[in-house]
C-alpha cells in the first residue's frame, strides 16, 4: 500500500495523559499536513511541513500540541495533558509542492479522551 | 466570518435528481479550488479540481465565480452511491499554501 498511513487508528486515553500519533506520507510527497475533524465539521488545519520544516501552525492550536517531521519523511503529532475537548479524528495528508496538486489523506486516528 | 462557507444540508434528493451545492470563500487571494468527497467515517478524497473556465467530469460539473467568490458543484442523475458529504476546499497563496475546508454539505440520495 503506497498511500498515506496513520497509526494508531484508534486511541482511548485518560484525561491528562500524553498521546503521540504517527503519519507516514506518500514517499515522494514533500508536503505533510495535520488536520483535526469533529463530528459535523470539516477538517480544521493544525500544521504543515515542507520537508522537515514546519512552515505554519494554526493560531488556534494550544501549546500542548507539537508536531515533528525530523527527516522529512514520517511525522508525529503529540498532545500533552489531553483534555476531553481534544477528542476528535486527527487526519494526516500529504501532497507534492504545488498549489493545484491533490492532497491525499490517511484514514485518520480517532482519539477519545475519557 | 468563516474562510469557506457551505450550507451543511442535509440535501435529501430522489435518485435521478439534479442537485447543486454552493460554497463561498472570503479571501480574494484564494488561488486553487477543489471539491472533496467524504464518506461516513472515512477520509476525504478529491472529487475534482475547480478551474476558472469551469470543468466537467461525467455527471459532475464545477464552476468558479471569482468576482462573487463562490464555487458550485452540480451533480446530475444522482445515484445512491453519491450519498456523502461534499467538502469545498480552498488553497490560498501566501496563506501557507494550506488547504482550508468548509464544513461540508451532506447529500442523501434516496430511492
Amino acid at each position: 500500500d503506497t498511500g498515506v498511513s496513520q497509526d494508531p487508528r484508534h486511541k482511548i486515553t485518560k484525561r491528562g495523559q500524553n498521546v503521540t500519533f504517527r503519519c507516514d506520507p506518500i514517499s515522494e510527497h514533500n508536503r505533510l499536513y495535520w488536520y483535526r475533524q469533529t463530528l459535523g465539521q470539516g477538517p480544521e488545519f493544525l500544521t504543515y511541513f515542507q520537508n522537515e520544516a514546519q512552515l505554519e501552525k494554526s493560531r488556534l492550536l494550544s501549546d500542548r500540541f507539537s508536531a515533528e517531521r525530523p527527516k522529512g519523511s514520517f511525522s508525529t503529532l503529540e498532545i500533552q495533558r489531553t483534555e476531553q475537548g481534544d477528542s476528535a479524528m486527527y487526519l494526516c495528508a500529504s501532497s507534492l509542492e504545488s498549489l493545484n496538486t491533490e492532497a491525499f489523506f490517511g484514514q485518520g486516528t480517532r482519539l477519545t479522551v475519557v | 466570518r468563516k474562510e469557506v462557507e457551505q450550507d451543511p444540508g442535509p440535501f435529501n434528493v430522489p435518485e435521478g435528481a439534479t442537485v447543486a451545492f454552493n460554497c463561498t470563500y472570503s479571501n480574494s487571494a484564494s488561488q486553487s479550488f477543489f471539491w472533496y468527497r467524504q464518506d461516513c467515517r472515512k477520509e476525504p478524497k478529491l472529487l475534482m479540481s475547480v478551474y476558472s473556465s469551469g470543468n466537467e467530469d461525467g455527471r459532475f460539473t464545477a464552476q468558479l465565480n471569482r468576482a462573487s467568490q463562490y464555487i458550485s458543484l452540480l451533480i446530475r442523475d444522482s445515484k445512491l452511491s453519491d450519498s456523502a458529504t461534499y467538502l469545498c476546499v480552498v488553497n490560498i497563496k501566501g496563506g501557507g499554501n494550506k488547504l482550508t475546508f468548509g464544513t461540508g454539505t451532506q447529500l442523501k440520495v434516496e430511492l
